[in-house]
């Protein structure tokens, strides 16, 4: 079975560029979690859908950063501009339902220059 | 804030040996949630708890809660090599989405 797909898987980019992250659910999945990971600040919670809409995005640390999700099967997180404090591992995670186990992907590995 | 604190940071072990870490909370819970995390890759869901369980057995894994205490531990029997990852754990509190801890780091020597 396809877990969560997310791409690219590296992505190394100069300051002030636009970031796109992509993700792709497990089918049948109604909820949807962005997460960004950092040794000092640990597994924080961007943004979160439930069937394709945004729910809460409180976590989401500036304007810089938005999220969509146009379909069941497609999520995206833009970074624009970016800024090296962006600089972690993003994951994406899908899940049956609101508070069920999430199931995550491999995450994308962001380092802004 | 976080909502979980696993504790210790770090836990070294050998081989066959039981490795045991502890997760703290702060607010009530629906439900508690331990997962894996290999280096480099995303984290693994283990095992969930309900608040009115207070033990729960997957394989080699034994996870308890103490809702009166707010707290819960992962048991992992006859340590393997292959169990060295970092481990969190993860409250649903009723906001629908889960809380992480800060994660144990877990190194089962050979």
């Amino acid at each position: 079975d396809a877990g969560v797909i997310q791409s690219p898987r590296h992505e190394v980019t100069e300051m002030g560029q636009e970031v796109t992250l992509r993700c792709k659910p497990i089918s049948g999945h109604n909820s949807l979690f962005w997460y960004r990971q950092t040794m000092m600040r640990g597994l924080e919670l961007l943004i979160y859908f439930n069937n394709n809409v945004p729910i809460d995005d409180s976590g989401m640390p500036e304007d810089r950063f938005s999220a969509k999700m146009p379909n069941a099967s497609f999520s995206t997180l833009k970074i624009q501009p970016s800024e090296p404090r962006d600089s972690a591992v993003y994951f994406c995670a899908s899940s049956l339902a609101l508070g069920q186990p999430q199931h995550f992907g491999d995450g994308t590995r962001l380092s802004i220059l | 804030s976080q909502q979980g604190e696993e504790d210790p940071q770090a836990l070294s072990i050998q081989e066959g040996e039981n490795a045991t870490m502890n997760c703290s909370y702060k607010t009530s819970i629906n439900n508690l949630q331990w997962y894996r995390q290999n280096s480099g890759r995303g984290l693994v869901h283990l095992i969930l708890i309900r608040s009115n369980e207070r033990e729960k057995h997957s394989g080699r894994l034994r996870v308890t809660l103490d809702t009166s205490k707010k707290s819960s531990s992962l048991l992992i029997t006859a340590s393997r090599a292959a169990d060295t990852a970092s481990y969190f754990c993860a409250t649903e509190t009723g906001a629908n989405n889960l809380f992480f801890g800060t994660g144990t780091r877990l190194t089962v020597i050979p």
